[in-house]
């Protein structure tokens, strides 16, 4: 089973400036994938970035990093020089494998988070 | 990325009335889909799993004879919902696993806005 906690419902940053959008998890599996995604405003789901818990290094896309810490269960995602396009709600999620990694679970969402971009 | 494809992405019913959505994986086999429901400013709810050529996978407390998913082949999962009223008015969501990608991945579609008058 898995748990999503997304304690930030809004956030607000200037533009360019970097912000960080906090979650944590709680899973009993021992292996899992953690996800984040973008919502804007039009419905679709943008898949951001992937942490696997096995991963040593943080992941980074772009201007998107993972900040992992698995001994705190937290999977923060870090946007840097925001612009007003990153506006829009933020979902983290995960999902766990099995030991083998040949079948896996469904995602498990937090509540979200709203960021505002101010110009 | 792979393409997920929802249709239609608006839809106004009257009460009473089913409405059908189709999702479609537009360029791989997706031998797991998932429905989900998502209410203005909340988080996505999965409805329910669909793996090809099975019945479907329902979650906790929602309905299956309302909510009827199809999955007849590997590239299209249907998700009709009978008798509609009002308050099922909301946003749904496809995505489609893709077996081959890197990190088991789940591709989205863009989503259908159902209103029921």
């Amino acid at each position: 089973a898995q748990k999503i906690t997304q304690t930030q419902p809004g956030m607000f940053v200037q533009e360019k400036e970097a912000v960080t959008l906090d979650c944590t998890y709680d899973t009993s599996d021992q292996s899992y994938g953690l996800f984040w995604y973008k919502q804007p405003s039009s419905g679709e789901m943008i898949f951001l970035i992937y942490q696997g818990s096995y991963d040593e290094q943080n992941a980074t896309e772009g201007r998107y990093s993972l900040n992992f810490q698995k001994a705190r269960k937290s999977a923060n995602l870090v946007i840097s020089a925001s612009q007003l396009g990153d506006s829009a709600m933020y979902f983290c999620a995960s999902q766990g494998l099995n030991a083998g990694g040949t079948s896996y679970g469904k995602l498990t969402f937090g509540q979200g988070t709203i960021l505002t971009v101010h110009p | 990325g792979a393409v997920v494809s929802q249709h239609p992405s608006r839809v106004i019913c009257k009460s009473g009335t089913s409405v059908k959505i189709e999702c479609r994986s537009l360029d791989f086999q997706a031998t797991t889909m998932f429905w989900y429901r998502q209410f203005p400013k909340q988080s996505l709810m999965l409805m329910a799993t669909s793996n090809e050529g099975s019945k479907a996978t329902y979650e906790q407390g929602v309905e299956k004879d309302k909510f009827l998913i199809n999955h007849a082949s590997l590239t299209l999962s249907t998700l009709t919902v009978t008798s509609a009223h009002p308050e099922d008015s909301s946003f749904y969501i496809c995505s489609a696993r893709d077996p081959v990608s890197e990190f088991y991945e789940q591709y989205f579609g863009p989503g259908t806005r159902l209103t029921v008058t």
